[in-house]
């Protein structure tokens, strides 16, 4: 069964640069899934991110392609968030998740998600 | 890309079945067989209840199903229950290769 755990800091501040790690356990990250990031900000729906193969091919949510990088760390069974020029609508709970594509596209399973608050 | 479209809340009584529905467009609910439903309570994380518009993960009940006509997705939950109360997404693949979620539903069970 394998485990997702976001790690990071909880705090950002205006225009500076969010990074978060999604560490892989029970199973290895070089699996054929993509690895994705989904945020939702206090009270509100939950807003896909992107997503990772472990080849290193992407994809991007248009709104927030400009400034989000998403990459994978065989060595250490993880992949990473990093999204800049933050603003106070970046704050949220960020999750990682699994995307199976064999046939559609779900996520399954989560991380238990991360709060990161966007404030000076 | 748009949210798609769900009703902001549902609510029905212990036994009876409701129904949330999910409204997008010919390039993403309409255009692909690719919804999927997540369950989430308060404080925790999603839970997959619904992937490939019908199909359940196992260990999900069986009061628990999904449909598609059109542009728009339905989940029906059938003999409420009263830990079924939570919030409600769906989830399509677009056109874009990407992935768009509907704004939620509550559902209370009365």
């Amino acid at each position: 069964q394998v485990q997702l755990q976001e790690s990071g800091p909880g705090l950002v501040k205006p225009s500076g640069t969010l990074s978060l790690t999604c560490a892989v356990s029970g199973g290895s990250i070089s699996s054929s899934n993509w690895w994705s990031w989904v945020r939702q900000p206090p009270g509100k729906g939950l807003e896909w991110i992107g997503e990772i193969y472990h080849s290193g091919s992407t994809n991007y949510n248009p709104s927030l392609k400009s400034r989000v990088t998403i990459s994978v760390d065989k060595s250490k069974n993880q992949f990473s968030l990093k999204l800049s020029s933050v603003t106070a609508a970046d704050t949220a709970v960020y999750y990682c998740a699994i995307l199976t594509v064999t046939t559609g596209g779900w996520f399954d399973p989560w991380g238990q998600g991360t709060l990161v608050t966007a404030s000076s | 890309q748009s949210a798609l479209t769900q009703p902001a809340s549902v609510s029905g009584s212990p036994g009876q079945s409701i129904t949330i529905s999910c409204t997008g467009t010919s390039s993403d609910v309409g255009g692909y067989n690719y919804v999927s439903w997540y369950q989430q309570h308060p404080g925790k994380a999603p839970k997959l209840m619904i992937f490939d518009v019908s199909n359940r993960p196992s260990g999900v009940s069986n009061r628990f199903s999904g449909s598609k006509s059109g542009n728009t997705a339905s989940l029906t939950i059938s003999g409420l229950q009263a830990e079924d109360e939570a919030d409600y997404y769906c989830s399509s693949y677009t056109t874009s290769s990407t992935y768009v979620f509907g704004a939620g539903t509550k559902v209370t069970v009365l």
